[in-house]
């Protein structure tokens, strides 16, 4: 079963808008870490924003806000106020806890944002 | 601060043959990883290591080598090259994850085609 589901392909919003992106994940774990990460089409992966599990309140960087909801495992991007430059594929990535003595960050498939004027 | 750095940035090779990328972190990250990424998929974890020294097997270990030999620097060899190592590699590096901020930090990426 996959760990990471991002069931969109492909988004796209007007400019000025806000969008979410959906992120859903499959762990046991009671400790895990979930990131953001934002991959323009230079090719850098570019870290955005994170949450562990135990935080109660979402975590907030800018324009970027995860919405987590722990009971239904989903932990959403939101981008407010879009601007072109956020037009970029992005990664839901999870960390589960301490196994294996690293911490092993596991990839969703990606959704591609367009951003249009 | 440079952050995390990878040589070369694109690199095109003849099935057989060997390279080495090489990736150098300034941020004193004690653990440091190899990824390929594939079209349509996320990244996939090659190699890593905990510390000087020390490397482990990731996700998708088989043909590949790594070196740590110093902190800052992490290795990452083909011995024979095959055309499904064609891939995106990306080096990243983090602190232990028992410290509050384990965020993983990538470099640029070395596009690698095997002919």
């Amino acid at each position: 079963a996959q760990k990471i589901t991002q069931t969109q392909p492909g988004m796209f919003v007007q400019e000025k808008e806000a969008v979410t992106l959906d992120c859903t994940y499959d762990t046991s774990d009671q400790s895990y870490g979930l990131f953001w990460y934002k991959q323009p089409s230079s090719g850098e992966m570019i870290f955005l924003i994170y949450q562990g599990s135990y935080d109660e309140q979402n975590a907030t960087e800018g324009r970027y806000s995860l919405n987590f909801q722990k009971a239904r495992k989903s932990a959403n991007l939101v981008i407010s106020a879009s601007q072109l430059g956020d037009s970029a594929m992005y990664f839901c990535a999870m960390r589960e806890g301490l196994s294996g003595g690293y911490n092993k960050l596991i990839f969703g498939a990606g959704t591609r944002l367009a951003v249009h004027p | 601060n440079a952050g995390v750095t990878q040589t070369p940035k694109f690199r095109v090779l003849k099935t057989g043959q060997s390279m080495t990328l090489l990736c150098a972190q300034d941020m004193n990250h004690e653990y440091m990883y190899w990824y390929r990424q594939d079209p349509g998929m996320g990244l996939r974890l090659i190699h890593y290591s905990v510390g000087e020294g020390t490397t482990a097997k990731g996700e998708v270990p088989d043909g590949y080598n790594v070196s740590r030999l110093k902190k800052q620097n992490f290795l990452l060899g083909l011995e024979s090259a095959a055309p499904s190592q064609t891939s995106v590699y990306f080096c990243a590096s983090s602190y232990p994850p028992d410290r509050e901020t384990d965020t993983q930090y990538f470099g640029p990426g070395t596009r690698l085609t095997v002919l």
